[in-house]
């Protein structure tokens, strides 16, 4: 049973450029939610995703977008990159209705902006 | 912003001690999962305790919970250098459970043999 798996692993960008992560969420799970994580920090909350819309968003800008596909995979889009953008962008998948259970993380996509 | 806020920020230990790791919230909530993270990857599901638990084992792993003081604390026994990693523990953001979840900064836990 594969668990979440997240391409690229790895991605330089210039800055002002557009780029796009994509997730595929463990099998069985309905929810997949996208966080940032600076060096040295804890994951930042950027939104999450149920039935193909946004159901959560955290503190980020519009410049950061996504989708949810009907087969529930997640596309991450960042507009407009900034230096500030580089991090490693986790993907995390969940069951809407599984209350106590964790959630699982993929193994991540270390975005450079240079 | 930071929900929780975990407290060592870094723990050296040697193989076979104890290692315990705090972490306290600010907001009401329905559970608390503690996270491992190693060197940079994606993170893996230690435990989850429910608002109404006190107290939670799995393997070498105790949880606490104390939602009086809004804190929770993880105990991880007779510690292997294979627990080198970062802990995290998160809480969900408003209070329901299955949304988003919030994590502190984590501890960073360095275990040599």
């Amino acid at each position: 049973d594969a668990g979440v798996t997240q391409s690229p692993t790895h991605l330089i960008k210039t800055r002002g450029q557009q780029v796009t992560l994509r997730c595929s969420p463990k099998s069985g799970h309905d929810t997949v939610s996208w966080y940032q994580q600076a060096l040295g920090q804890g994951p930042q909350f950027i939104f999450q995703y149920y039935e193909e819309e946004e159901r959560q968003r955290g503190n980020f800008p519009d410049r950061f977008s996504g989708h949810q596909f009907p087969n529930y995979s997640s596309e991450l889009n960042v507009n407009a990159l900034l230096l500030g953008d580089s991090a490693l962008y986790l993907c995390a998948s969940s069951l809407s209705w599984g209350l106590d259970y964790g959630y699982t993380f993929g193994s991540g996509t270390r975005l450079t902006v240079v | 912003s930071q929900q929780g806020e975990e407290d060592p920020q870094a723990l050296s230990i040697q193989e076979g001690e104890n290692a315990t790791m705090n972490c306290s919230y600010k907001t009401s909530i329905n559970n608390l999962q503690w996270y491992r993270q190693n060197s940079g990857r994606g993170l893996v599901h230690l435990i989850l305790i429910r608002s109404n638990e006190r107290e939670k084992h799995s393997g070498r792993l105790r949880v606490t919970l104390d939602t009086s003081k809004k804190s929770s604390s993880l105990l991880i026994t007779a510690s292997r250098a294979a627990d080198t990693a970062s802990y995290f523990c998160a809480t969900d953001a408003f209070g329901q459970a299955g949304t988003a979840l919030i994590f502190g900064k984590g501890t960073t836990l360095s275990v040599s043999s």
